[in-house]
């Protein structure tokens, strides 16, 4: 069975310093692996992908994250955190096979950044 | 470039009267599109996805269903609301071919069953 764990419901992080926001996975085969960010009553937005090759993945908003077959992990990182970040973040997983269409998605972290 | 709609965005239903929410995709064809139900704003459930015109697959057993009309045209509906369904329910599409396709999300509609 798949699924992704944030194992943090909650992250506060000061303006300027570097926020991490946690992503474990358990899939069969290779995992396609996503993050999106919720702000209050509006959609998802898609922040990057890791599909194949490189293990570190730049996204949008400044926004990276690194994927780590061994640990089955996919962090969320950025270098310099700004108050305009906090919001709500999803983990998700993708099977790598024919006909699975759907995302499975974590139970989200919610990331404070304070002035 | 593509745009998806989701309306209303907000609405207040008594228990026991049908629903009916509409999303719609511009700017590109033949998408696989999804319907998710989010709770107190957290984890996503995947209700039903679409891969084609009349093409609909239910993820789990419950109160809705879903039709696809026309080919970037999906609609969620009930035809008696429970207090259960009350809800954040996003409508997303990604493209038909590639498993590493991202989703794209609609702005959601804002259930309230009373």
């Amino acid at each position: 069975a798949q699924s992704v764990a944030q194992p943090e419901d909650q992250v506060n992080v000061a303006e300027g310093n570097p926020l991490t926001v946690k992503c474990t996975y358990s899939v069969s085969g290779n995992p396609y692996l996503f993050w999106y960010v919720q702000y209050p009553n509006r959609g998802l937005q898609f922040l990057l992908k890791y599909i194949t090759g490189d293990n570190l993945v730049k996204g949008s908003y400044g926004f990276e994250a690194e994927f780590n077959k061994s640990q089955t992990s996919f962090h969320l990182k950025k270098p310099s955190a700004l108050v305009s970040d906090s919001a709500l973040y999803f983990c998700a997983v993708r099977p790598y096979q024919t006909g699975a269409n759907n995302l499975f998605f974590g139970t989200g972290t919610r990331l404070t950044v304070i002035p | 470039s593509q745009t998806i709609h989701q309306w209303p965005a907000t609405l207040v239903q008594p228990v026991g009267s049908p629903l009916s929410l509409e999303c719609t995709v511009e700017g590109t064809s033949n998408p696989n599109l999804y319907w998710y139900r989010q709770a107190a704003g957290r984890g996503l459930q995947l209700l039903f996805y679409s891969v084609g015109i009349g093409q609909i697959s239910s993820e789990v057993p419950q109160n809705l269903s879903a039709s696809r009309p026309q080919d970037r045209q999906f609609i969620l509906s009930s035809k008696k609301l429970l207090l259960s369904d009350s809800g954040f329910y996003l409508c997303a599409w990604s493209r038909f071919r590639g498993q590493g396709a991202e989703q794209f999300f609609g702005p959601g509609t804002r259930l309230t069953v009373l």
